[in-house]
């Protein structure tokens, strides 16, 4: 079946950078833009950008245009976002998930278990 | 960037009753690209319907989605206790942008 398990939480000072992984399963990787979605405590779904893994082009929201980052590794099935120069707001679980189709336009069907982000200073 | 509006942002309803939730958008959007998904405490959001109207795979039929232009609705004909979550809906048409509802909170009456 279908699976996207994300790395652990972490605990990130003011100012540094995350990066955060998505392991694909279950189905072929580069068939299948991936997303991330991020939701701070209590707040809405929140798009920050795609990957098709086919080519490795993505695609950002202009909200974190200059500060997210993300890449893909085709052999590991893995996707990775880096957000940097972190600030308390970016506080979130962040999420990866699948479009359901082989194209842009499609809605996000499986979603991987979330990775909480916590920043201090 | 279209902007979507939920309403209403809490609903207090019982076990059995009718639940309707709105998703209004600031511009008009395909229904195509409208989807659903509920999202229950401590879990990813899950997929309820897309294109509008068209339930996801394993979706009970309680489940119906309806609505063109700006305006769109969920209904859940009959609640079931497991039913309370948070509901959003999305817009998947333009790229590159997917926006999301701020979403409405359904509780336990």
């Amino acid at each position: 079946q279908m699976q996207l398990v994300q790395s652990g939480a972490e605990v990130k000072k003011t100012g540094s950078s995350v990066k955060v992984s998505c392991k694909a399963s279950g189905y072929t990787f580069t068939y299948r833009y991936l997303h991330w979605v991020r939701q701070a405590p209590g707040q809405a779904l929140e798009w920050m950008g795609w990957i098709t893994p086919f080519n490795g082009n993505s695609n950002y929201a202009q909200k974190f245009q200059d500060r997210v980052t993300i890449t893909r590794d085709r052999s590991m099935s893995t996707a990775y976002m880096e957000l940097s120069s972190l600030r308390s707001e970016d506080t979130a679980m962040y999420y990866c998930a699948t479009g359901a189709g082989d194209g842009i336009q499609f809605p996000f069907d499986y979603w991987g278990q979330g990775t909480l982000v916590t920043v201090s200073s | 960037e279209i902007v979507l509006t939920q309403s209403p942002g809490t609903l207090s309803l019982s076990p059995g009753e009718r639940a309707t939730l709105s998703c209004r958008a600031s511009q008009s959007v395909s229904s195509t690209y409208l989807a659903w998904y509920q999202q229950k405490p401590g879990q990813a959001p899950r997929l309820l319907i897309y294109g509008a109207s068209s339930r996801a795979t394993g979706i009970p039929d309680r489940f119906s989605g309806s609505g063109s232009g700006t305006d769109f609705t969920l209904t859940i004909s009959r609640l079931e206790p497991e039913d309370f979550a948070v509901y959003y809906c999305q817009q998947y048409g333009t790229s590159p942008m997917y926006t999301f509802g701020q979403g409405t909170k359904l509780e336990i009456k």
